[in-house]
């Protein structure tokens, strides 16, 4: 069974430009929870979508969103980009997102912004 | 809130050794705790899953604790070897959903 996978790995970008990343989630994955992780905050997480719909969130500004499509891949979205969004976006799938299910990460996207 | 805190924060050893890492959390009403290893610039790989009415889970090398009650939980590596350098990190799941509430991590150096 294929992992957790997450398109671009890279990205640099400048500061006042938006972003969209991507997450693939295991198959059969109805839950996916996305996370940023810093040198200095750590893993924070950001929101966690199952069905098409958000049922977390974190405690991010509305710069940060995101979306789920019928076939449980989700994006993130942040808008005009600042010097402290640099970091490691990572997502992770488990099957219905409760909590006593193991989470699977993907190998994350390394956000540069200048 | 929930707070979680690994301790120590790095650790340097030789090959061979056998080794804990703590982990330990403010509020106790867990599902689970999840022991991960991320490697430099990598994605985080699932070690372990305890639930929160188990004690412990073993895996190869590896064998983590859970005490709910005082807030605690081990990681014990046996006989360690280089390939296991990596930073470990703890979460714990407080809610019906699984959002993770993470420690910083343990930077582990295993030297041969």
């Amino acid at each position: 069974k294929a992992g957790v996978t997450q398109t671009p790995r890279y990205l640099i970008k400048t500061r006042g430009q938006q972003v969209t990343l991507s997450c693939s989630p295991i198959s059969g994955h109805r839950s996916v929870s996305w996370y940023q992780q810093t040198p200095g905050q750590g893993l924070q997480f950001l929101f966690e979508y199952f069905s098409e719909t958000q049922r977390n969130k974190g405690n991010f500004p509305g710069r940060f969103s995101g979306r789920q499509f019928s076939n449980s891949r989700s994006e993130m979205n942040v808008s005009t980009l600042e010097l402290g969004d640099s970091a490691l976006y990572l997502c992770a799938s488990s099957f219905s997102g409760e909590g006593q299910e193991t989470q699977y990460f993907g190998p994350g996207t390394r956000l540069l912004v200048l | 809130k929930q707070e979680v805190t690994q301790i120590p924060a790095a650790l340097s050893v030789p090959e061979g050794e056998n080794l804990v890492l703590n982990c330990s959390f403010t509020d106790s009403a867990i599902y689970n705790l999840q022991w991960f290893r991320q490697d430099p610039g990598k994605g985080l790989t699932s070690l372990l899953l305890i639930q929160s009415s188990q004690r412990e889970q073993t895996s190869g090398r590896l064998n983590a604790s859970l005490d709910k009650s005082s807030g605690r939980s081990t990681l014990y590596i046996a006989a360690s070897q280089p390939g296991d350098s990596a930073t470990y990190l703890c979460a714990v799941t407080d809610s019906g959903y699984s959002t993770l509430t993470f420690g910083k991590g343990t930077m582990l150096l295993v030297s041969p």
